[in-house]
């Protein structure tokens, strides 16, 4: 039974069109994350929540946005998507912060860009 | 320098053999260490995490060598469906921060 659901499996929008992702969880964890991943790269962390407490990393850009609305959904904003942002976006869940926590991810969503 | 680093590989090894994956972090302060493995196109999946005694899981062991900041994976007895990207992951120093490496690639022949 998939635990973490990422909604859509692929999404085409086009530049400049604002797009929203969506995650939900199962596990009733507390942290949700928000990862992009381009080919051959390693997943990049955007942004988590650990409850409520929305904590942004430092080099991600003003262009994403994230809400999470109770402990099960989270849901990525991307208000104008250039072409740089087509990648897999991924979901991921931790129980909590801190030591031997480990994430367990959502299939993903494929992001396109026309 | 990077919080991960991980031989892309790729390494191609036969059936049977064994192959072992080295990830270096830079944060000596890292109190967690995980290995997950990657299909193509499809997400992350936990493999093991990596305990300081070291473990092991079946044809896997993770070690973790703290004085020189790396960890270890390896593989026993290759199997055709043990090919995959491998990914180490680490945890910050406020267990805030989780980095992943880009990854190594294996293929294993038949």
């Amino acid at each position: 039974d998939a635990m973490v659901i990422q909604n859509p499996r692929y999404q085409v929008t086009q530049f400049g069109k604002p797009v929203t992702l969506s995650c939900s969880q199962t596990l009733n964890h507390n942290v949700m994350y928000w990862y992009q991943q381009k080919s051959s790269q390693a997943p990049k962390l955007l942004f988590h929540y650990y409850d409520k407490d929305f904590n942004n990393e430092a080099d991600t850009p003003d262009n994403f946005q994230s809400r999470r609305p109770n402990t099960s959904f989270c849901f990525l904003d991307i208000r104008s998507p250039g072409l740089g942002d087509a990648a897999m976006y991924l979901c991921a869940t931790s129980r909590d912060l801190g030591r031997n926590q480990p994430q367990h991810f959502g299939d993903g969503t494929r992001l396109s860009i026309l | 320098r990077k919080e991960v680093e991980q031989d892309p590989g790729p390494f191609n090894v036969p059936e049977g053999a064994t192959v072992a994956f080295n990830c270096t972090y830079s944060n000596s302060a890292s109190q967690s260490f995980f290995w997950y493995r990657q299909d193509c196109r499809k997400e992350p999946k936990l493999l093991m995490s990596v305990y300081s005694s070291g473990n092991e899981d079946g044809r896997f062991t993770a070690q973790l060598n703290r004085a020189s900041q790396y960890i270890s994976l390896l593989i026993r007895d290759s199997k055709l469906s043990d090919s995959a990207t491998y990914l180490c992951a680490v945890n910050g120093n406020t267990g805030n921060q989780f980095y992943f490496g880009t990854g190594t690639s294996l293929t294993v022949i038949p």
